[in-house]
């Protein structure tokens, strides 16, 4: 079946510790994107790839890195810098970075901080 | 600054009845809308969506209505479902902004049986 997934489901994470959230696609899309989700508030954009080893920083860049590698994956690392990394992280998925951008979301990783 | 605004919080509707959703936009770049809808600790998943070219898509129950002089879209569920039950967020996009999506707050609604 063609899908995003990310793993895990559910992370913990000591203060102080670098964490790095997993997204696969296996749609053959161009572009990829990173979303936290808080309550009370709409999706932002972390970081986006409109192509593989390409990326730019999103809305709430500070604190993240990410890579593309590999067009089927892109990982999003969630550092030490971040001051208030306890979340809902989204990947998503686009078929391609200049056309319209109905975007196809994985499960999504709650992430919280101890 | 909010460029996407969805200012009903919740809505609770009774099943059979329309379900209408509002969202606001302030940017007059944004040429594409989308609505999404998600359930708890899912991800989006995509419902529908209209061009500003045109001020109505609809697809079975869902209708989306677009208001470009008022910068409001609406999206009307008739007749609501119980499985409707569940957060929806509008987003827009502009292809001067690489047709990157600006997600609202999103609002749940809980359709009553």
């Amino acid at each position: 079946d063609g899908g995003i997934t990310q793993s895990p489901k559910y992370l913990f994470r000591k203060e102080g510790q670098n964490v790095t959230l997993s997204c696969e696609q296996n749609l053959n899309h161009d572009a990829m994107y990173w979303y936290r989700q808080d309550p009370g508030q709409g999706l932002r954009l972390i970081y986006y790839s409109q192509i593989v080893n390409d990326f730019q920083k999103g809305d709430i860049a500070e604190g993240y890195s990410v890579s593309r590698e590999k067009k089927e994956s892109f990982p999003l690392t969630v550092t030490s810098a971040q001051k208030n990394p306890t979340a809902f992280y989204l990947c998503a998925s686009s078929p391609t970075s200049g056309s319209f951008n109905e975007q196809f979301f994985g499960p999504g990783t709650r992430l919280t901080v101890l | 600054d909010q460029q996407v605004k969805q200012n009903s919080p919740s809505l609770s509707v009774q099943e059979g009845r329309i379900s209408i959703l509002n969202c606001d936009y302030t940017n007059s770049m944004f040429d594409y809308f989308l609505w999404y809808k998600k359930y708890p600790a899912e991800g989006p998943t995509f419902l529908i969506s209209i061009s500003s070219i045109k001020d109505k898509n609809e697809d079975g129950r869902f209708t989306v209505f677009l208001n470009k002089s008022a910068k409001h879209l609406s999206l009307h569920i008739v007749p609501s479902q119980p499985g409707d039950s569940a957060v929806y967020f509008c987003a827009a996009s502009a292809l001067e902004y690489g047709n990157k999506l600006v997600f609202g707050a999103g609002t749940i609604l809980r359709v009553k049986s």
